[in-house]
């Protein structure tokens, strides 16, 4: 999964808790992304950083924030965790160019009961 | 496993037939196009891209043939096999964009 890892693989938490996952890269790429995936929506961006302590809103970014305080870490947060936000999160990188492709990490598995 | 794909479109084809998976593309300015595959518990993989300039590119036993007309995708795998087995996503975006904007995708079943 090209040097990137995922924090914690797998989650269960309750209603209205905080939760935060990390991802963490190894490739010393500029760019970062964060992506949640349904079935029947695919890949849908919820927040993106295009350089440490910059960061961006993608299509999804209601109840998600996020922080990059260092080049190798992204981390989200939902604040307050929701049923609507179970799902699989994964975490990208690319790097400035012409040839512009994603790398993902494994994914976190996050169910909000 | 995971649950994503429930919904999809599947394609079922014998081992050693060629595939090919179709996807139809949304934005007129992406000039720089991805087939992602990805495997049961794991994240997308990259297979192959193409830009815009170009109609046809080739890999190891995969081909992206693209037609900017009618803005349509689609990869040809040669003489699949069992590990070809997977969902296939193209995605769409633009030279130096963020935005990457992934098709829903396609599930390829390999019977033996």
């Amino acid at each position: 999964d090209a040097g990137i890892t995922q924090s914690p693989r797998h989650k269960v938490t309750e209603t209205g808790t905080p939760v935060t996952l990390r991802c963490h890269q190894t490739e010393n790429h500029r760019y970062m992304y964060w992506y949640r995936q349904d079935p029947g929506h695919g890949l849908r961006l919820i927040h993106y950083s295009y350089g440490v302590k910059d960061t961006d809103k993608g299509e999804v970014s209601d109840g998600y924030s996020v922080s990059r305080s260092k080049t190798e870490d992204f981390l989200l947060t939902l604040e307050s965790a929701t049923s609507s936000q179970t799902s699989v999160y994964f975490c990208a990188i690319s790097s400035p160019g012409p040839d512009n492709e994603q790398f993902f990490g494994p994914g976190t598995r996050l169910t909000v009961l | 496993g995971e649950s994503v794909g429930l919904h999809l479109p599947t394609l079922s084809v014998q081992e050693g037939d060629n595939s090919i998976i179709n996807c139809a593309y949304s934005n007129s300015a992406s000039d720089y196009f991805i087939w992602y595959k990805q495997e049961s518990g794991k994240g997308p993989q990259f297979i192959i891209d193409i830009r815009s300039n170009m109609d046809k590119r080739q890999g190891q036993r995969v081909t992206v043939l693209l037609n900017k007309t009618v803005k349509h995708l689609s990869l040809q795998i040669a003489a699949t096999q069992p590990g070809d087995s997977a969902v296939y996503f193209c995605a769409e975006t633009h030279t130096g964009g963020f935005k990457t904007i992934f098709g829903a995708g396609t599930r390829l079943f390999v019977k033996a």
